[in-house]
C-alpha cells in the first residue's frame, strides 16, 4: 500500500564504492524526483524525470546518474562515493499538471553514510 | 526565481499553547505554497497547501496557514500544541510550470510537557 517506496532505508559503505538506491511509486504519477537532505536538514532538488525523460538536472556531480526504466521507477546510481555524499536521499513523485501547482509525495528516505 | 525564508530555526512551546511557525516567500509568479512535516527519522508528509483559492488554508492535525500576498507570508499556526507535533516543519514554494519544489531551511518545533 506504500505510495512511494525506497530501498534500502539505510546504506553504509566505504569511500570509492559504487551504490544504487531504488525508488518505486504506485500512484500512477508521471513525474519523479530525487532530493538530497544534508546534515542541517536542508532539502534540495537533484533530478526530475517526466515520462522517463530527464527534465531537471541541478548542479550535481556526474558521479550521480539517475535511471528511469519506466514511469513508476527512478533509481539513483552513485559512483566513487565520497564522504560529502553522506545524506538522506528522498524520492518523490507527482502528476504533472501543466501550468498548475505541483503536489509531491515523498518516500521514507534513504540514509547514506560514507565511511 | 523563487525562494523561501523560515524565520525561526527552532521554536519551543508548552503543550496546550498556540504554535506559530513563520515563513516568507519570494516568487516572480503566483506561487503555490506548502507546509511539510518531517518527524524524526521519517519521510515528509504534506500538512497543507495553498493554490490560489481561499487564503486561509486548513490542513491535517489542526494546523492552518494564511496566505498574505501583501506581506509575502505563509505562516503556520495551531491553536493548541500536542506532544506529537514535535517535528521539523518545512515551508515550500512552487511556481506554475516549475516542477521542482524549493524548500525553506526548516523549523524544529519542540513541545514541552
Amino acid at each position: 500500500d506504500t505510495a512511494v517506496s525506497q530501498t534500502p532505508k539505510y546504506l553504509v559503505t566505504q569511500m570509492g564504492n559504487d551504490k544504487s538506491i531504488k525508488c518505486e511509486q504506485n500512484l500512477g504519477h508521471d513525474t519523479m524526483y530525487w532530493y538530497k537532505q544534508d546534515s542541517k536538514k536542508f532539502l534540495k532538488i537533484m533530478f526530475s524525470y517526466n515520462n522517463k525523460e530527464l527534465i531537471i538536472n541541478e548542479t550535481v556531480p556526474n558521479r550521480f546518474s539517475p535511471k528511469s526504466p519506466d514511469k513508476a521507477h527512478l533509481n539513483l546510481h552513485i559512483n566513487s562515493l565520497e564522504l560529502g555524499d553522506s545524506a538522506v536521499y528522498f524520492c518523490a513523485s507527482s502528476q504533472d499538471l501543466a501550468g498548475s501547482y505541483n503536489e509531491q509525495f515523498f518516500g521514507p528516505g534513504t540514509r547514506l553514510t560514507v565511511l | 526565481a523563487q525562494s523561501v525564508t523560515q524565520l525561526d530555526s527552532h521554536v519551543s512551546v508548552s503543550e496546550g499553547t498556540p504554535v506559530l511557525l513563520r515563513c516568507n516567500y519570494s516568487s516572480s509568479y503566483s506561487p503555490s505554497l506548502f507546509w511539510y512535516v518531517q518527524h524524526p527519522n521519517k519521510g515528509l508528509q504534506l500538512l497543507l497547501k495553498y493554490t490560489s483559492a481561499a487564503t486561509l488554508v486548513k490542513g491535517i492535525n489542526g494546523f492552518e496557514a494564511e496566505f498574505k500576498k501583501s506581506e509575502t507570508s505563509f505562516h503556520l499556526t495551531k491553536p493548541s500544541a500536542h506532544m506529537s507535533d514535535a517535528a521539523e516543519y518545512f515551508c515550500v514554494v512552487s511556481e506554475p510550470g516549475r516542477r521542482a519544489l524549493t524548500f525553506g531551511s526548516g523549523t524544529r518545533l519542540q513541545v514541552q510537557p
